[in-house]
């Protein structure tokens, strides 16, 4: 199916570990986003890619890192869990020439 | 300083009135605004966008905004509420540099049976 999908859904881990956050586009959009959106906040983009082998920080990169080496995937690495991680992750992809973004239906992570 | 602000963390109002959802925009923004919807455990879509040419610009599930650059605001209207639309509703304008979005903080609707 076309789309964009997130993976895992639900996590739950432990402050210190390595979470990886998974994201996958049909669309061959060039740009994706991770972003977290956590109450009284609007979506903070953490990081971006405007193509492949190109990321670029957002607002609140601390703490994670990126890596796109295929156009589809986009996946988002927390390297040492920190509680106040505890978000809800928001991937996204979309062209330039619209401005529309697509999002997929987000991950939600708790660090204990 | 580029920002996009929402009034109102929470909007209530009962079904069948009308729906008003108010966002500006600093005027460092470029005019490319856009209003998402999401429902529960969803992730956002979009819902209407203005780029250029009519000011007026309809969305879908009967939503409209108008865009007024002498106030600054792209405010989101519905003549009735329906109880599905009950969702949070984001207002987001897009920036010149790298094409990222700024986005408001998001307002609640409740909507009243």
């Amino acid at each position: 199916d076309a789309g964009i999908t997130q993976s895992p859904r639900y996590k739950i881990t432990e402050t210190g570990r390595q979470v990886t956050l998974m994201c996958h586009q049909t669309w061959s959009h060039s740009y994706m986003f991770w972003y977290r959106q956590d109450l009284g906040h609007g979506l903070r983009l953490i990081y971006y890619s405007a193509a492949a082998d190109i990321t670029d920080k957002g607002e609140v990169p601390d703490g994670y890192v990126v890596s796109r080496s295929k156009t589809e995937n986009f996946p988002l690495t927390l390297e040492s869990a920190t509680r106040s991680q505890t978000s809800v992750y928001f991937c996204a992809s979309g062209t330039q020439i619209t401005g529309e973004l697509f999002f997929g239906e987000g991950s939600r992570l708790t660090v204990l | 300083a580029q920002s996009v602000t929402q009034l109102g963390s929470h909007v209530s109002v009962s079904e069948g009135a009308l729906v008003l959802l108010r966002c500006n925009y600093s005027s460092s923004v470029p005019p490319y605004l856009f209003w998402y919807v999401q429902y529960p455990n969803q992730g956002l879509q979009l819902l209407l966008k203005y780029t250029t040419g009519a000011t007026l610009v309809k969305g879908i599930n009967g939503f409209e905004a108008e865009f007024k650059k002498s106030e600054t605001s792209f405010h989101l209207t519905k003549p009735s509420a329906h109880m599905s639309d009950a969702a949070e509703y984001c207002c987001a304008g897009l920036t010149d540099s790298n094409y990222q979005l700024i986005w408001g903080a998001g307002t609640k609707l409740i909507i009243k049976p």
